[in-house]
């Protein structure tokens, strides 16, 4: 299985700020998640990472707000643009493993003021 | 996405098994059936999947429905660290497929001791 690291685990921001969250894999995986969890809620999926070409976004997620980074096959970045306390959430991701199953991260925990 | 339904909440006592259910009555027959479990402050954690036969692995084991319109989880020996939010979901496995998850709410197991 993959390990999954996330930095940062948590941080506060300020409304109108960004939050660039880094996503790590141990292994080469062809697919990356990044996925949003509001508090008492499930999992909604925000976009698949790409390698080499644009994210693609789930419908509500746009690339303005939401601009991810896949250079290499083990490396994502999401970024969260012009923070609203709205964005408070759990932010994870995920790496595809060879049987269609998914390994998380441990999330990045959002707080916005 | 065909959807799945499963209990809100269960309870189970320690080391007693578990039945966790679920109905997919929509699924295709391209649809794999996963499991996914999250266990407090963490990121989701994969715990087997199957196509059409019964599915075992160090964690679980997985009894699909000959028909395919539902399927069951089941934990041995429930222990404390299984307490968490079981979430059973379809995922297309096809041409072009992305291995898309669509989590629900999921069934939260309590085990008590």
């Amino acid at each position: 299985s993959a390990v999954i690291s996330q930095k940062p685990s948590r941080d506060i921001c300020q409304r109108g700020t960004s939050l660039t969250i880094q996503c790590q894999v141990d292994s080469q995986v062809t697919m990356m998640f990044w996925y949003r969890q509001q508090p008492g809620q499930s999992l909604t999926l925000i976009a698949t990472a790409n390698q080499g070409s644009e994210a693609t976004y789930e419908s509500g997620f746009v690339i303005d707000k939401f601009p991810i980074s896949r250079p290499n096959l083990t490396f994502s970045t999401l970024t969260v643009s012009n923070l609203s306390p709205e964005d408070s959430s759990i932010y994870l991701c995920s790496g595809g493993g060879p049987y269609n199953e998914q390994f998380f991260g441990p999330g990045t925990r959002l707080t916005v003021l | 996405d065909a959807k799945t339904t499963q209990p809100n909440s269960m309870e189970s006592n320690e080391e007693e098994p578990v039945h966790l259910p679920c109905n997919h009555s929509t699924i295709s027959g391209t649809d794999y059936i996963h499991w996914y479990r999250q266990l407090p402050s963490q990121g989701p954690e994969y715990v087997i999947h199957g196509l059409t036969s019964n599915v075992n692995n160090r964690m679980a084991s997985l009894a699909i429905a000959e028909d395919r319109k539902s399927s069951t989880l089941i934990l041995h020996r429930a222990t404390l660290r299984d307490a968490a939010v079981y979430y059973c979901i379809l995922s297309p496995l096809s041409a072009g497929s992305n291995y898309k998850l669509t989590f629900g709410k999921g069934t939260l197991l309590t085990v008590n001791p």
